[in-house]
C-alpha cells in the first residue's frame, strides 16, 4: 500500500554539525512534501515544503532535496544547534486517485543535538 | 500569525465517558484533518473535510468517535464512549491549498 518511511528513526550529533534527515516514498502521485518538527507535547510544526516539480528548496538553515527517480526526501539542517533537538517528519499529498489531498506522515526520526 | 487553535490542551476522562475535542482552522482553509497520534509514532489520519463534507473517515472508529464541521469553518471530534486504547494526542490541521499547519493537539488520557 501507499506509504512514508524514514531510514533512520534516531539521529545524534554535535552542537554546529550539519544533520541529514531521510525520508523514502512510495507514491509515486505524490506533488507535495512538507517536512515537520515536533516537540514533546506539542504539535507538529511546518518548517518546509516542496512540490513535486522541484528537485530542492532553501529556507533559513534547511535545505530539503527530493529524488524523484528513488523517491527520496531528506532534509537538510546546516550548523544544527541544541533547540533543533526534536522528530522530524516527512508527509506527503497525493495530487490524484484516491488518496488526493490526504496528508500521509511517516514514522520519524528522533534528532539528539549534544551541546 | 494565523493559527490552528484547538481546546482543550489536556483532557483526563473516565472510560465510557462521552469526550469532545474542538479545533478552529486557519480562516480560508478550506481543508481540515483530525489525527490521532499515539507516542512514539507519527500522527494517523481520522478524518480529512473539504469544506463541510467528509473526504475520507475510512480510519474512523465510526461505532464510538464522529466528527462535524457543519459551516466548513471549526469542528468537533467526539468519543462515546471512551476507551483506554483512546489515549493519546488528538491533533487538528488545516490547510489551503499548499501548506498544511497543525493545532497543539488535546492530550487525551483515559482512566
Amino acid at each position: 500500500g501507499e506509504s512514508v518511511g524514514l531510514h533512520l528513526p534516531t539521529l545524534s550529533v554535535q552542537e554546529g554539525d550539519n544533520s541529514i534527515i531521510n525520508c523514502a516514498y512510495s507514491n509515486s502521485a505524490s506533488d507535495y512534501f512538507i517536512w515537520y518538527k515536533q516537540e514533546s507535547g506539542k504539535g507538529p510544526q511546518f518548517i518546509i515544503d516542496i512540490r513535486s516539480n522541484m528537485d530542492k528548496r532553501q529556507g533559513q538553515r534547511v535545505t530539503v532535496l527530493l529524488n524523484k527517480t528513488v523517491k527520496h526526501l531528506s532534509l537538510q539542517i546546516a550548523a544544527t544547534q541544541p533547540g533543533d533537538s526534536a522528530v522530524y517528519f516527512c508527509a506527503e499529498i497525493p495530487a490524484g486517485g484516491t488518496s488526493y489531498g490526504k496528508l500521509t506522515f511517516g514514522q520519524g526520526t528522533i534528532l539528539t543535538v549534544h551541546p | 500569525e494565523a493559527e490552528v487553535a484547538q481546546s482543550p490542551r489536556y483532557k483526563i476522562t473516565e472510560k465510557s465517558q462521552a469526550v469532545a475535542f474542538w479545533c478552529d482552522p486557519i480562516s480560508g482553509h478550506a481543508t481540515l484533518y483530525w489525527y490521532r497520534q499515539i507516542l512514539g509514532q507519527g500522527p494517523e489520519l481520522l478524518v480529512q473535510f473539504q469544506d463541510e463534507s467528509v473526504v475520507d473517515d475510512s480510519q474512523l472508529p465510526k461505532d464510538r468517535f464522529s466528527a462535524e464541521r457543519l459551516k466548513g469553518v471549526d469542528s468537533t471530534l467526539k468519543i462515546q464512549p471512551a476507551e483506554l486504547g483512546d489515549s493519546a494526542m488528538y491533533l487538528c490541521a488545516s490547510r489551503s491549498p499548499a501548506k498544511a499547519f497543525f493545532g497543539q493537539g488535546t492530550r487525551l488520557t483515559v482512566v
